[in-house]
């Protein structure tokens, strides 16, 4: 069975401070791994992905095959970047997503 | 381009009772997800549908079923409402149902069952 954890509930840091948001899943097989995130009042809309390779609003996430981790990371976190980040995990060739608990992600100013 | 739609946004429901909840896809997509969030939660995977077939089922008993039209809107089903079912549901649309597709979601219907 695959599976998302997410072990921190809750991420506080000071504006400008690195972040990392963590993401460990359990999977056998190949997987797609995503972000997603939802700033308040907002919809959950997706962030990356581990494909595309890409650095989105200052965000990078590198999938760890031994490790099997795929860690949410921003060098000089902004205000405008609290809101609740979810990690999923799409196994390949199925379309059953698996998503993790969420992490809150405060940054004061 | 319009974004995918949801109704109705809140819901009262008594346990025993049936629900359905509704889903507009974004323009142009043809695959629909619905997910369970349950508070503190991350959403949970229902089903999803490819053009008017589900294709993909998670842990759910049978009593969620759902529908795609022909226009790609979709609705959600709950029969024997218990009071567990309480939740957001959240829809979802992408465009075919294809490796790294994005979905686009939906605000949610906040559904409470008494």
């Amino acid at each position: 069975a695959q599976r998302v954890t997410q072990p921190e509930k809750l991420l506080s840091v000071f504006k400008g401070a690195p972040v990392e948001l963590k993401c460990n899943y359990s999977y056998s097989g190949s997987p797609e791994l995503f972000w997603y995130v939802q700033y308040s009042r907002q919809r959950l809309q997706l962030l990356l992905r581990h494909i595309s390779r890409e650095s989105i609003k200052g965000f990078t996430a590198d999938l760890n095959k031994g490790e099997t981790s795929f860690h949410l990371k921003k060098p000089f976190a902004q205000e405008e970047d609290s809101a609740m980040y979810y990690c999923a995990l799409r196994s390949g060739g199925s379309y059953i997503p698996t998503f993790g608990r969420g992490t809150s992600l405060i940054v004061h100013p | 381009e319009t974004g995918v739609t949801q109704s109705p946004t809140h819901l009262i429901k008594t346990r025993g009772q049936q629900v359905t909840l509704r889903c507009s896809s974004q323009s142009g997509h043809n695959t629909v997800s619905w997910y369970q969030q349950a508070l503190g939660q991350g959403p949970q995977f229902i089903f999803q549908y490819y053009r008017e077939e589900e294709n993909g089922r998670g842990n759910f008993p049978p009593r969620f079923s759902g529908l795609q039209f022909p226009n790609y809107s979709s609705e959600l089903n709950v029969n024997a409402l218990e009071l567990d079912d309480s939740a957001l549901y959240l829809c979802a649309s992408s465009s075919g149902d294809r490796v790294g597709a994005e979905a686009f979601f939906g605000q949610g219907t906040r559904l409470t069952v008494v």
